[in-house]
């Protein structure tokens, strides 16, 4: 299976922290991606990395690739309580149409 | 520039009837993937389309689900007959053609939740 999985599966920290997630996968892969959802609602991108790419930043999260691990990581520095929330990792694979394979997610909980 | 739409957020049907569910891409994306997504689970892929073309359809069961994408107007993912077991949120995201930058990345919708009774 392509399928990424996200580790840990719950996360629990106090506001001002920093989070890391992990995402480990199974094949050779084209992009990795990582989404956020709130309880209910849509997902929403936060940072595509292609598998030439080791790392990228946006504002304050760092998303890492280790494509000979097959894994990645979601850094959320100086948390908030707005960034609790579910996270997941969804890759692609060559071959796939760019479909995305998504894991179960880690569901962060920022305490202020 | 708007992001991906769909509608209706919220349907609710009784087992036997049909849903319809309707997706918007972003302005200039021409590929849209349709993905469900069970309660505490992450999203399962059902079909890719391009306008006027089904181009992967393997995560769609086999029966009573369809997809289109046609020339004019939003992509419609169709389920016939609903039974419990359809009910989830349905997501729909778009990705701009794959000559442009940024290609590869998904834009996903705020979803469909279907709820069967």
């Amino acid at each position: 299976s392509q399928q990424g999985e996200e580790d840990p599966q719950a996360l629990s920290i106090q506001e001002g922290e920093n989070a890391t997630m992990n995402c480990s996968y199974k094949t050779s892969i084209n992009n990795l991606q990582w989404y956020r959802q709130n309880s209910g609602r849509g997902l929403v991108h936060l940072i595509l990395i292609r598998s030439n790419e080791r790392e990228k930043h946006s504002g304050r999260l760092r998303v890492t690739l280790d494509t000979s691990k097959k894994s990645s990581s979601l850094l959320i520095t100086a948390s908030r309580a707005a960034d609790t929330a579910s996270y997941f990792c969804a890759t692609d694979f060559p071959g796939s149409n760019y479909k995305l394979t998504f894991g179960k997610g880690t569901l962060l909980t920022v305490n202020p | 520039n708007a992001g991906v739409m769909q509608n209706p957020r919220h349907l609710v049907r009784r087992r036997g009837q049909e849903a319809r569910l309707r997706c918007s891409p972003m302005k200039g994306h021409s590929h849209v993937y349709w993905y469900r997504q069970l309660p505490e689970e992450g999203l399962k892929f059902m079909v890719y389309l391009q306008k006027e073309n089904i181009i992967d359809e393997s995560g769609m069961p086999k029966e009573r689900f369809s997809a289109e994408f046609p020339k004019e107007g939003p992509s419609i993912l169709r389920i016939q007959q609903v039974v419990r077991g359809d009910s989830a949120a349905y997501f729909c995201a778009s990705s701009p053609p794959t000559w442009g930058g940024g290609f590869g990345e998904q834009y996903v919708g705020p979803g469909t939740r279907l709820t069967v009774t």
